[in-house]
């Protein structure tokens, strides 16, 4: 197992376009998050799943923003209807039972402009 | 709610010079505070952490931080840094003890830029 995987690295796309990304986690741990990260900021957390349930789901996240982890295994982030706001990185994590405790292993993240 | 405050945004340093790492928190609950490292074009690495116990934790390569409750302080320290150690590093804390502590509030991050 060679990490987290995030798929594209970088996404272009026109306002009011939809764009959908994928996280692969590490295969024996069944918790996952979302973050995002603005220039200049930490990265910010998104929404958190344990399995295939949806545990928590941020403010940040809007009506334009859904997650999915069907069968507890990959993720997808989708954003409908983007808007110049929300160009960032979008950093996926995963972890064991311990949650934050025992470490987080962060993917490389995928780079969304909004032009 | 859990906030972190990193002071520097950029401490650029000459390489075998000592360096700090400041970071300072806030929170009504107890706390876990970390300590990760971002490497260019790379995902978000876990440096160090802070749980319980001894106050004083330290890294594999080298890089040691100290849990300070009445100052409300997690800074990070190297005494002796490599050009290899340029990086962007985050501190973060969780809430602490069981529950919800999944979810990591994080600074805005420290440049360490390392000069030869």
């Amino acid at each position: 197992d060679t990490g987290v995987s995030q798929d594209p690295r970088h996404k272009i796309t026109k306002r009011g376009q939809n764009v959908t990304f994928r996280c692969d986690p590490i295969s024996e741990h069944n918790r996952l998050y979302w973050y995002r990260q603005t220039l200049g900021q930490g990265p910010e957390f998104l929404t958190y799943f344990q399995n295939e349930a949806q545990l928590e789901k941020s403010r940040l996240l809007s009506d334009r923003f859904s997650a999915e982890r069907p069968k507890g295994s990959f993720s997808t982030l989708e954003i409908q209807r983007t808007e110049q706001g929300d160009s960032a990185m979008y950093l996926c994590a995963s972890s064991e039972k311990q949650g934050a405790v025992g470490g987080y292993t962060f993917g490389s993240g995928t780079r969304l402009t909004v032009v | 709610a859990q906030s972190v405050t990193q002071l520097d945004s950029q401490v650029p340093v000459f390489e075998e010079a000592p360096v700090e790492l400041r970071c300072n928190y806030s929170s009504s609950v107890s706390v876990y505070l970390f300590w990760y490292v971002q490497y260019p074009n790379q995902g978000l690495q876990l440096l160090l952490k802070y749980l319980s116990g001894s106050t004083l934790v330290e890294s594999i390569n080298g890089f040691e931080a100290e849990f300070n409750k009445s100052q409300t302080s997690f800074h990070l320290r190297k005494p002796s840094v490599h050009i290899s150690d340029t990086a962007e590093y985050f501190c973060a804390v969780s809430r602490g003890g069981g529950g919800s502590n999944y979810k990591l509030t994080f600074g805005k991050g420290t440049l360490l830029t390392v000069n030869p």
